[in-house]
């Protein structure tokens, strides 16, 4: 089962930062917090993970809270490419003999609206 | 540039007939993976390959198989489908499944069962 929560959607304005949330509230030291987004009719992309420090890229920033219990994705500027499901999971750092695999929830269906 | 590429990404089959799903991949990972996406659901884990090691996961249902001839390729055999067989199967690869390492998906096959 899914380890994490999120809300099942949300909209954000083009152009204005879209703050996605995620509960983690059982993580544990070992696990990493990773970001996929889905577009209609695509794969899965990766877009970030993180343990406990911040994290940024050319696509996000990932704000994780220090009990580590919840964290969340900003996207700086939204643009209508932007809409799609985007999945938080928790996932152990494998080792050998696991994997670490990963397990997708429901996720957060952001709509960027013009 | 296509890393991870899925053919054919619309495949139609009969029920009962075999059906099989191919996936390639020009990154030399490791590691490649099959999940299931149904409808408006988050994708699921089939089984996955370290190296010519199988991993089956413990639900994954004995009409599905799947071969890795070699690094490159894999293949998703579904022996006999069913109705409810019918979804996008996704392809992923990753570098390692050790660490960190991202998984990369590919567009995703969409099989439908008449």
């Amino acid at each position: 089962d899914a380890k994490t929560t999120q809300p099942p959607s949300m909209d954000c304005a083009e152009g204005r930062a879209a703050n996605l949330p995620c509960n983690h509230s059982t993580i544990s030291g070992n696990e990493y917090v990773y970001w996929y987004r889905q577009i209609h009719s695509q794969g899965p992309q990766y877009i970030i993970h993180g343990l406990k420090n911040n994290e940024t890229n050319e696509m996000a920033s990932l704000i994780i809270t220090e009990d580590r219990k919840s964290s969340t994705l900003i996207l700086p500027h939204a643009t209508l490419r932007d809409t799609a499901v985007y999945y938080c999971i928790v996932r152990p750092r494998a080792r050998p003999g696991s994997q670490g695999n990963l397990i997708f929830g429901k996720g957060t269906k952001l709509s960027v609206k013009p | 540039d296509a890393m991870v590429i899925q053919n054919p990404r619309y495949q139609v089959t009969q029920f009962g007939k075999p059906v099989t799903l191919s996936c390639s991949q020009t990154l030399n990972h490791n590691v490649m993976y099959w999940y299931q996406q149904k409808s408006s659901q988050a994708p699921k884990l089939l089984f996955h390959y370290y190296d010519k090691d199988f991993n089956n996961e413990a639900d994954t249902p004995d009409n599905f198989q799947s071969r890795r001839p070699n690094t490159s390729f894999c293949f998703l055999d579904i022996r006999s489908p069913g109705l409810g067989d019918a979804a996008m199967y996704l392809c992923a690869t990753s570098r390692d499944p050790e660490g960190s390492y991202e998984q990369y998906f590919g567009p995703g096959t969409r099989l439908t069962v008449t």
